[in-house]
């Protein structure tokens, strides 16, 4: 069954590092998601990405943040200069489809932690 | 989006149906009702959805009321692979992020 991979697992960085989380999304999606989670709190949006662009993104997403999809495949989250508050599960999504539900499948995540 | 109210927690006998509520009285017409779930920090998984028919997947069966304010999410034979947080979300179709709240915390028993 098609299932969207995240790299690395865990990654762990100082603080004011830069860091790129990887994503290769399902092969046929077109709409793809970043959410993260800190430690024992909800599931937060971060960014949607479609066509190339950003569609949508929450107050989290500042300008230390960046997505890409450099090539037909993977999906990056950069974060420039990375703070303490960075540190959490990063989810990666992909979705079909537009229109009708809004059925998303997520990654495994990426444990982000900075020292 | 209509707020959704989940309570914190349920515990479950395993080999027994799970039935979890989800209060959405805000609901708009055109809102779906997700349901996903969250094993111990893995990234979420989609269960089932539904607008206002009662839907059934190999996973688990949605009950919607007839006025929509409410539904129920049955894990028919909960296993102790199925001790996860539940997540009732009500959304629109199309391309819009997921909004998390804080779920129920499901504990399948032995």
């Amino acid at each position: 069954e098609p299932e969207v991979t995240q790299t690395p697992s865990h990654q762990v960085t100082q603080m004011g590092q830069e860091v790129i989380l990887r994503c290769v999304p399902i092969s046929n999606h077109l709409y793809f998601y970043w959410y993260r989670q800190i430690l024992g709190q909800k599931v937060e949006f971060l960014v949607s990405f479609y066509n190339n662009e950003i569609s949508e993104k929450s107050e989290i997403f500042d300008d230390q943040f960046s997505v890409e999809r450099p090539d037909g495949s993977n999906f990056t989250l950069k974060i420039r200069s990375t703070k303490l508050e960075d540190s959490a599960m990063y989810f990666c999504a992909s979705r079909e489809t537009s229109g009708g539900y809004n059925e998303q499948f997520f990654g495994p995540g990426t444990r982000l932690t900075v020292l | 989006d209509a707020k959704t109210t989940q309570p914190p927690s349920m515990d479950c006998a395993e080999g027994r149906a799970a039935n979890l509520p989800c209060n959405h009285s805000t609901i708009s017409g055109n809102e779906y009702v997700y349901w996903y779930r969250q094993i111990h920090s893995q990234g979420p998984q989609y269960i089932i959805h539904g607008l206002k028919n009662n839907e059934t997947n190999e996973m688990a069966s949605l009950i919607i009321t007839e006025d929509r304010k409410s539904s129920t999410l049955i894990l028919p034979h909960a296993t102790l692979r199925d001790t996860a947080v539940y997540y009732c979300i009500v959304r629109v179709g199309g391309d819009y992020k997921l909004s998390f709240g804080a779920g129920t915390t499901v504990t399948v028993r032995a």
